[in-house]
C-alpha cells in the first residue's frame, strides 16, 4: 500500500537546538517527495521537494532510498518554525503531519 | 499573480442534505486542479484530480462527486451527507515548474455534518 508516515504528532524543541521531523514513505517506484507546512492562520505551503536539493529557511531534507525516508531537518531550529509539517509522496498521499513547537 | 478561492469557509450540515462546495482559480489556464480532505487528526486524502474540463479522476470511492463546468472552477457535491463525511476540504491546484510542480492550497472548507 502507498504510504506516508510520520510517527510523530507532536515535537517540541528549545530555540537554538537541532530539529528533526521524521517521514518514512512506502511507495511503488521512486515518487517525488515533498514537505509542506502551515504556520497558524496561514494557509498550507509547499516548503521544499527532494528533487530540487533546496535549502529553505535553514531547513534540508535528505532522501535515503535505503530507508525509505525523507526526514526534515534543521540545525537551529527558530521560534517562527513552529507550525505543522506535513510530508507528501508525489503530492497524493500525505502523513498525518507533525506539530513543532519551539520553546524560547 | 494566481490565486485560488473556496467557499464556503465553514459549513454545518444535517446528515443526509446536500453538499456543493466550490472552488475557482484566478491568473492560470488548465491548471491541474484538487480536492482533498483532513479528517481530524489524519493526514490529507487526495479524493479528486482534474486535468481539464469534464475531465474527473476519483481516488478514493465514496458519496462525494466532483464536477469541473468550466476551466477554473472545481466543484465538490454529495447528494447526501453521511456523519463520516465531516472534515476539512481543500481544494489545490498545480503548474510545472522546472523542478516539477508547485502546488497552492485554497483556504479551505470546515465542514460539520451532524
Amino acid at each position: 500500500a502507498q504510504r506516508v508516515t510520520q510517527p510523530e504528532k507532536l515535537l517540541s524543541v528549545f530555540k537554538g537546538a537541532p530539529v528533526e521531523l521524521k517521514c518514512n514513505y512506502s511507495y511503488s517506484g521512486s515518487p517525488e517527495l515533498f514537505w509542506y507546512v502551515q504556520y497558524s492562520r496561514q494557509r498550507l505551503q509547499l516548503l521544499l521537494r527532494h528533487i530540487s536539493r533546496e535549502s529553505i529557511k535553514g531547513f534540508t531534507a535528505d532522501l535515503n532510498k535505503g530507508e525509505t525516508s525523507f526526514h526534515l531537518k534543521k540545525p537551529f531550529a527558530q521560534e517562527e518554525d513552529s507550525a505543522m509539517y506535513s510530508c507528501s509522496a508525489r503530492q497524493l498521499t500525505f502523513g498525518s503531519g507533525t506539530q513543532l513547537t519551539v520553546l524560547p | 499573480s494566481q490565486t485560488i478561492h473556496q467557499w464556503p469557509a465553514t459549513l454545518v450540515q444535517p446528515v443526509g442534505s446536500p453538499l456543493s462546495l466550490e472552488c475557482t482559480v484566478e491568473g492560470t489556464s488548465n491548471p491541474n486542479l484538487y480536492w482533498y480532505r483532513q479528517a481530524a487528526g489524519r493526514g490529507l486524502q487526495l479524493l479528486f484530480y482534474s486535468i481539464g474540463i469534464d475531465q474527473i479522476s476519483s481516488e478514493v470511492p465514496q458519496n462525494l462527486s466532483a464536477s469541473r463546468p468550466q476551466d477554473r472552477q472545481f466543484i465538490l457535491s454529495s447528494k447526501k451527507l453521511l456523519l463520516s463525511d465531516s472534515g476539512f476540504y481543500l481544494c489545490a491546484w498545480n503548474e510545472p515548474t522546472g523542478h516539477g510542480y508547485e502546488q497552492y492550497f485554497g483556504p479551505g472548507t470546515r465542514l460539520t455534518v451532524t
